[in-house]
C-alpha cells in the first residue's frame, strides 16, 4: 500500500517569504503529526491534526500552522522565514488515538532558506 | 516537561559485538518507539512497545521497555556493517487527548569491519 507522501522533496526559499508543505496519509490514517528535525535541535513535535482539528501544538512561533483537510491530506506552512527555519520537516500518520500500529513517517520536505 | 535521553550519543564499534542503546524518559509514558535514520533519509519504525515488561525482536535488534523504571534499552546483537545508522527513541504521552512523540537526541551507530 502507498506510504505517506511528502511534497516538494526539496525546497530553497528567501528569507521573508512563506512557504507551505504538503503531506498524504497513509489511506485509512485520520492522523497527521509534523515534526522538524534540524543537527542541532533535533526532532521536535510541531502539531498533530486529526479530522481537520488541530488537536495538539509544540512549542513554536506562531508563524508555524497548519490544517488537514476531509480527505485527512495535511498541510503546514510557516511565513516570514528565517534562516533557522532550514530543516528536514517530516509528517508521519497514524490511525489516530491509541493505536498499536505507532506513526509511519514520510520522507521528509527538505527547507533551506537563503 | 518531559525529557527523553539517549545514552550514548556516538557509537562506534566492531563488526560481530554486542552493544546496547538506553532510552531514559522523565514521566509516565503511554508507549515508546525506536525509528532508525539512514543519512539524508527519513525515519524507519523498527519497535512499538506497549507495556511494561514487553521485549520485541527483530533480526538483531531488541527492545525492552521497563516502565516502572522509565527505561527502555535497544541491544545490538553481533552486529553488522548495515546496521550502522542513527537510533532514535521516542516517548508517548496523550496530552489533551492529542498524542505525540518527544524523541531523543539520537544515537549514531558506526559499526566497522
Amino acid at each position: 500500500k502507498a506510504g505517506v507522501t511528502q511534497t516538494p522533496r526539496y525546497l530553497i526559499k528567501t528569507r521573508g517569504q512563506q512557504v507551505t508543505l504538503s503531506c498524504s496519509p497513509i489511506s485509512g490514517h485520520r492522523s497527521v503529526s509534523w515534526y522538524q528535525q534540524t543537527p542541532g535541535q533535533g526532532l521536535q513535535f510541531l502539531f498533530e491534526y486529526f479530522s481537520e482539528t488541530q488537536r495538539n501544538k509544540g512549542n513554536f512561533p506562531g508563524r508555524f500552522s497548519g490544517r488537514q483537510f476531509s480527505n485527512s491530506r495535511s498541510e503546514m506552512n510557516v511565513s516570514t522565514l528565517e534562516l533557522g527555519d532550514s530543516a528536514l520537516y517530516l509528517c508521519a500518520s497514524s490511525r489516530a488515538g491509541r493505536n498499536d500500529g505507532g506513526y509511519t513517517f514520510g520522507s521528509g520536505t527538505r527547507l533551506t532558506v537563503v | 516537561e518531559l525529557k527523553v535521553e539517549q545514552n550514548p550519543l556516538f557509537l562506534s564499534m566492531q563488526e560481530g559485538k554486542n552493544y546496547t542503546i538506553y532510552c531514559n524518559y522523565s514521566t509516565t509514558s503511554d508507549r515508546l518507539y525506536w525509528y532508525r535514520q539512514d543519512p539524508g533519509k527519513s525515519l524507519e519504525s523498527l519497535f512499538v512497545l506497549l507495556s511494561n515488561g514487553a521485549v520485541k525482536q527483530e533480526g538483531r535488534l531488541m527492545a525492552s521497555l521497563d516502565t516502572k523504571a522509565r527505561l527502555s534499552t535497544l541491544h545490538i546483537t553481533a552486529a553488522v556493517h548495515d546496521l550502522s545508522a542513527t537510533y532514535f527513541c521516542a516517548v508517548e504521552v496523550t496530552r489533551g487527548g492529542a498524542d505525540g512523540l518527544t524523541f531523543g537526541k539520537g544515537t549514531h551507530l558506526i559499526i566497522q569491519p
